[in-house]
């Protein structure tokens, strides 16, 4: 098993472009979340999904677009960057939502000038 | 709203001694887990330990245990040996549990930076 994977790695932007981040995990796992990392805050629930066709919002949503229309991908969208946006976003699975625990991915660091 | 708070934003200990990472977290939720996670220099985001709030026994891993007090609101861990390798970012989580809603979203704390020292 690969786990969870995010493509690209590492992303420069420009204020007002758009972009995809990808995500996929091949554990068959009905929950997907993604989480952006800033310096000394922690990391923070921007979007989540608890199964193919099921999106919901988390504690930072503005800004960012979520679908799932498969179990394995979870893409996340930014629609039109800010460098606010600057930071490290993760993306996460489970098994299932309440208590399994979650496996991240290696992180996409992604800069807005 | 649940929160989590790590005191101690860095933290050093000598290699083969013990230290004690402290978290505290605040929820009306009767029904939750806890969960330690380490983030070494190449950012990868590492499960540690995890704790089911309903199990009175403290979770223990290998060299890294907890200490759960579910009445005062604490968990916190303790590395025993430590050993270069642990030098990290530790992150506290809290999650509710499988009937609380928003079930699955973890809630992290601040950190702690930990320096293991040769």
């Amino acid at each position: 098993n690969a786990g969870v994977t995010q493509t690209p790695k590492f992303q420069v932007l420009k204020t007002g472009q758009s972009m995809t981040l990808q995500c996929a995990q091949d554990m068959n796992h009905e929950y997907m979340s993604w989480y952006r990392q800033d310096p000394g805050m922690g990391l923070r629930l921007i979007h989540y999904s608890v199964g193919a066709g099921i999106t919901d919002q988390g504690e930072v949503p503005n800004g960012y677009n979520v679908s799932r229309s498969t179990t394995e991908d979870f893409p996340l969208r930014l629609l039109s960057a800010a460098p606010s946006q600057t930071s490290v976003y993760f993306c996460a699975s489970s098994l299932s939502a309440g208590g399994e625990t979650q496996y991240f991915g290696p992180g996409t660091r992604l800069l807005v000038l | 709203a649940q929160t989590v708070t790590q005191s101690q934003p860095e933290m050093s200990v000598q290699e083969a001694e013990t230290v004690t990472l402290s978290c505290t977290y605040d929820t009306s939720e009767s029904n939750y887990y806890l969960f330690w996670y380490k983030q070494p220099p190449s950012r990868q985001m590492i499960l540690v330990i995890r704790q089911e709030a309903y199990k009175q026994q403290n979770a223990t891993e290998n060299r890294f245990s907890v200490n759960f007090q579910k009445a005062a609101k604490s968990f916190s861990l303790k590395i025993s040996d430590s050993q270069l390798g642990d030098t990290a970012m530790y992150f506290c989580a809290f999650m509710k549990g499988r009937y609380g809603g928003s079930q699955g979203n973890l809630i992290f704390g601040k950190g702690t930076k930990l320096s293991v020292k040769p």
